[in-house]
Parts: C-alpha cells; structure tokens; sequence
C-alpha cells in the first residue's frame, strides 16, 4: 500500500463547529485530492492539489477549504461544518499519470 | 463534461454464476477508464485499467468506444469478490490524474 494517513480516522462534532481532516503522504508525490464517499453519490471530488500551495476546486467544494503548505501534507477544512457533511472523506495521492492511491478513509458524522 | 454512470446500485449473484457490472461513460476526449474495489469499510484498491488490459482475480473489462461502456465481467464469482466496484474515468490536466466516480455498484455473491 501506498503511504498515505488520514487523521482523525472517526470524528463525531457539532454543527457550526471548524474541522480539519490531515492527509499525509510518505511517497513525495505531486497531486492530492480530498474526496467524499456517499450512498449512491459514489466519490465526488472536493478539492485538490497539484503542488505546494497549489490548489483548485473539485465538484463539490463549497463549505470546504484546503491547504498545502508542505509536499506531504493535505489539509481538508470544514469552516462551519453542517449536517449534510457527514460523510466517510478520502485522500488519495497521485505521481505517475493515471496511478491514484487512496487513504484509508475518515469518518465524520456531524450532529 | 465527463459523467460515468453505472445503472445498478445493487447486483446479487450466487457462487460460480458470471457477474457482469455495467458502466457507460460520457467524455468528449480519448478516455482512461479504471475499476476500483472497495471491500467493507476499507480503502479503494485499483482493480484495473483499460490500457494495461490484464485481468486481476478473473476480472476483465474491455472498453467499447462506440457504446462508451466499460463493463467489468467475471466468469465465476466467488463469495470473497463481495464488494463495492466503482467505474471512474481519468480527466487530465493540472490535476494529474483526476477521476470522476460512478455511483458505485455493490456485488453479493451469495454461498
């Protein structure tokens, strides 16, 4: 397996609350992308990276913000966060063209 | 605009019966198609390619251009091929190797 860490694995916060889900890579690669996972959605792209302080907007980026401060680190920020960002978020990391590793996934429920 | 549809949410199979996952595509360029497999509650793994067009644990797909579909096949499931199976094709650019996910089909192979 790729090395890629997502942190915090599971997390339960209120709405309204800020919170940031950490991606973390050992694989010194360029592109990172934050993803969301939900029934019958399949995987939607939040944001992505394409290198140290480059980053763009995916699909479904609004309520979300990002940073890229370092080539290992991917930062994935709900400023407020709502019920409907409930969801299992997914890192993924890529080098080589068409290569994508993925994160093992963090669970956020928001009540 | 790109778009991967896979129409059933749900296929259920018995052992040592053929499995065949449908997914059509839109895409205006020349398209890189991928399946992945998510096994509960675990990461996403790249189960295979178009252009590398090999089979992995008995699973082929062929890309068919002039009905964009990428359907994934099985001759004999096996109860440990119970998973979710994502189509995802590959938008290049600034984002590397960017992927847009079909809603994900979840295969049963019941004993």
């Amino acid at each position: 397996d790729a090395g890629i860490t997502q942190s915090p694995r599971h997390k339960v916060t209120e709405t309204g609350t800020p919170v940031t889900l950490r991606c973390h890579q050992t694989e010194n690669h360029r592109y990172m992308y934050w993803y969301r996972q939900d029934p019958g959605h399949g995987l939607r792209l939040i944001h992505y990276s394409y290198g140290v302080k480059d980053t763009d907007k995916g699909e479904v980026s609004d309520g979300y913000s990002v940073s890229r401060s370092k080539t290992e680190d991917f930062l994935l920020t709900l400023e407020s966060a709502t019920s409907s960002q409930t969801s299992v978020y997914f890192c993924a990391i890529s080098g080589q063209i068409n290569t994508i590793y993925f994160g093992e996934g963090s669970w956020l429920t928001v009540v | 605009a790109q778009r991967v549809t896979q129409p059933e949410k749900l296929l259920s199979v018995f052992k040592g019966a053929p499995v065949e996952l449908k997914c059509n595509y839109s895409y205006s360029g020349s398209p890189e198609l991928f399946w992945y497999v998510q096994y509960s509650r675990q990461r996403l793994q790249l189960l295979l390619r178009h252009i590398s067009r090999e089979s992995i644990k008995g699973f082929t797909a062929d890309l068919n251009k002039g009905e964009t579909s990428f359907h994934l096949k099985k001759p004999f499931a096996q109860e440990e091929d119970s998973a979710m199976y994502y189509c995802a094709l590959s938008g290049l650019g600034n984002a590397g190797n960017m992927l847009t996910f079909g809603g994900g089909t979840r295969l049963m192979v019941k004993p």
